[in-house]
């Protein structure tokens, strides 16, 4: 069955801007999870979501959120973009229990720029 | 405060050999510690998940190993191929509300021929 998707994979913005990332999970899997990696600071979890609820959120600022679609598809957003937001941006989805307890399946990452 | 500590930052190994990768946690209190494998450019692909009773788990030849009394756990990688050159990141989950997984900063493998 096919992956984990999310679009754009590489994209380009200025800062002030704000960006919008999506992430197509699995088939069947409700949960989402978004990362944000970076060379100094490695993979950092952004936040979790289920059946279009955020469950779980780490430490970011309010300028990063994310919300889940009833196709359990969700986005990402990131407004009033900084030079230290560029990132890889993963996104996982999981089975319901999966987030905590079992297995992440990882989409390709957005690379994102900021100049 | 919730850490994960992995050691080497780096090596380099001879197609062939082995390597070991190590993972000290201070996360509380623990649910289970996974081990991935990024490759360049790609995301993350889960290698091993154990709980806290599991003290040794195989996935090919890939082996993790967790003493959950000293919060460590290591990936043993046997007999390398150049395919093994990734990114290895260990991750622990907390039973805990709000940020519930902490990533340590991934041991960077080299293979070569």
């Amino acid at each position: 069955k096919a992956g984990v998707t999310q679009t754009p994979r590489y994209l380009i913005k200025t800062r002030g801007q704000q960006v919008t990332l999506s992430c197509s999970p699995i088939s069947g899997h409700r949960s989402v999870s978004w990362y944000q990696q970076t060379p100094g600071q490695g993979l950092q979890f952004l936040f979790e979501y289920f059946s279009e609820t955020q469950r779980n959120k780490g430490n970011f600022p309010g300028r990063f959120s994310g919300r889940q679609f009833s196709n359990s598809r969700s986005e990402m957003n990131v407004s009033t973009l900084e030079l230290g937001d560029s990132a890889l941006y993963l996104c996982a989805s999981s089975t319901v229990e999966g987030f905590v307890t079992g297995e992440l399946f990882f989409g390709e990452g957005s690379r994102l720029t900021v100049l | 405060k919730n850490q994960v500590e992995q050691s080497p930052q780096s090596l380099i190994i001879l197609e062939g050999k082995n390597c070991t990768l190590q993972c000290n946690y201070t996360v509380s209190p623990f649910s289970n510690l996974r081990w991935y494998k990024q490759d360049t450019g790609r995301g993350p692909v889960s290698l091993t998940i154990m709980t806290f009773s599991e003290n040794t788990k195989s996935n090919g030849r890939y082996t993790a190993t967790l003493d959950a009394d000293t919060k460590q756990s290591s990936l043993h990688i046997t007999a390398s191929q150049l395919s093994d050159s990734a990114s290895y990141i260990c991750v622990v989950s907390a039973q805990a509300a709000g940020n519930k997984l902490t990533f340590g900063g991934g041991t960077r493998v080299l293979v070569k021929p």
